[in-house]
């Protein structure tokens, strides 16, 4: 089946840092990618969707200046979280599409990046 | 608007039937998911309506009626690896996921 990884999996930094999340499809081409952010016992929030070679969409309330998203190329896309604060930790999601459709069916989910700003 | 409405706990016994209902109201319905999400872990897809009727997938079964915005995913011959956050989601028309804010699923022995 499809795979989608995610890296660092962990990290802890300092306060005013900038740091950068990798999403991979292994071992398919994504069109699409998904990233979510989830704060402890609550729901997955859609931040941004990510289509390779374009800007990406950012939902509402989701600083676009802050949550950098690049999709460069049809196996990657990178989330920055630029001047990182105590209220920017928290569980980062991505999830890729095998199709054009965005269609649930056809979205994997990678395993995740635990943020915690210190 | 989109909302989901989901029981934020239900709790069961090893071996028993346990159904966790999910309500939505969202503009540009497509389909009714259900995902499981173990404690630090990422969801994993289990389940996929996006026409009226009851889909089963070994001790899963997820049911959609969408006249009513209503679905449920029932979960058979209860195992403690069960316990988990269960969430519903809506897919929309624009090719969103929007998340239901889940079910803690608690299995006692």
């Amino acid at each position: 089946g499809a795979v989608v990884s995610q890296h660092p999996s962990w990290v802890i930094c300092k306060s005013g840092t900038s740091v950068k999340i990798e999403c991979r499809s292994l071992d398919f081409q994504a069109t699409t990618m998904f990233w979510y952010r989830q704060f402890p016992k609550q729901s997955l929030m859609l931040m941004a969707t990510s289509n390779e070679g374009s800007k990406a969409t950012y939902e509402q309330g989701v600083e676009k200046d802050k949550f950098l998203i690049n999709h460069a190329s049809l196996t990657l896309s990178t989330l920055t979280v630029t001047s990182a604060h105590p209220e920017d930790s928290s569980f980062y999601i991505c999830s890729a599409d095998t199709t054009t459709g965005g269609r649930v069916e056809t979205q994997y989910f990678g395993p995740g990046t635990r943020l915690l700003v210190l | 608007g989109q909302s989901l409405e989901q029981p934020s706990e239900v709790t069961a016994v090893e071996g028993a039937i346990v159904q966790i209902n999910c309500t939505y109201q969202t503009s540009g319905f497509y389909g009714l998911s259900w995902y499981q999400q173990h404690d630090g872990g990422a969801p994993t897809f289990l389940s996929y309506n996006a026409l009226d009727g009851l889909e089963e997938t070994g001790r899963f079964s997820s049911f959609l009626s969408r006249s009513d915005s209503y679905g449920y995913l029932l979960l058979q011959e209860l195992q403690m690896k069960d316990s988990a956050s269960y969430f519903c989601a809506v897919s929309t028309r624009d090719d969103k996921i929007i998340f239901g804010k889940g079910t803690r699923l608690h299995i006692l022995p």
